[in-house]
């Protein structure tokens, strides 16, 4: 199965600054690059995605960047604000017709400080 | 779209007795997922469906936990008898294949 590793595992930025957490994963056949974000008892939601064929992908102050021969890719928040204070979970996987399984990393706790 | 639906939000419960907990997935969704969320272990899948089919249950921890999903809008998993060890939020998700996986609101269990 797909081993999952996020770094660093918890992160405290001042507002304003930015944020890059990183996920290493061991499958090489991995193609699907998928960040969530879960806020204080709440669900785990998607925020951004990356497909193999790209690079990096970029939403307003959220972007994601991949390194497909390093195996990792790595979640990038600039401008931080007080509501980007949340877990972040990388979740690599194989986009087959096998299914939609995922692997969680362990997750990155971040808090961003006034 | 009301989104994934999970019933009931908050559990509480005695050691040993059974516990079923509800997902209504997406309509249109054909594939449907239970994960297990604890401080510990962090976010776990335990099982996981397509068109009503277990595809991969390597995940359920133990015996105790069996899952059914009877129909396209409609799963349950169940521990039983359930341990204090299985206090944890519950999340189901569903998705269409190759799309991206919504989250229902979870159910907090508790095993006193």
């Amino acid at each position: 199965g797909e081993n999952v590793e996020q770094h660093p595992s918890t992160l405290s930025v001042q507002e304003g600054d930015s944020a890059v957490i990183k996920c290493t994963y061991s499958d090489s056949a991995s193609n699907y690059f998928p960040w969530y974000k879960q806020e204080l008892g709440k669900r785990p939601q998607l925020i951004i995605d990356i497909r193999s064929n790209v690079g990096e992908k970029k939403d307003q102050r959220i972007a994601v960047t991949l390194n497909k021969t390093a195996k990792h890719f790595s979640l990038h928040i600039t401008e931080t604000q007080p509501e980007d204070s949340a877990v972040y979970f990388c979740a690599p996987r194989i986009l087959t017709g096998g299914g939609n399984k995922l692997t969680f990393g362990t997750g990155t706790q971040l808090k961003v400080e006034l | 779209d009301a989104g994934v639906i999970q019933s009931p939000r908050h559990e509480v419960t005695e050691m040993g007795q059974e516990v079923t907990l509800r997902c209504k997935p997406i309509s249109g969704h054909d594939y449907l997922f239970w994960y297990r969320q604890t401080m510990m272990r962090g976010l776990e899948l335990l099982i996981y469906f397509n068109n009503n089919v277990p595809i991969d249950d390597s995940g359920m921890p133990e015996d105790r936990f069996s899952a059914k999903m009877p129909n396209a809008s409609f799963s349950t998993l169940k521990i039983q008898p359930s341990e204090p060890r299985d206090s944890a939020v519950y999340f189901c998700a569903s998705t269409q294949r190759g799309r991206k996986q919504f989250f229902g609101p979870g159910t907090r269990l508790t095993v006193l």
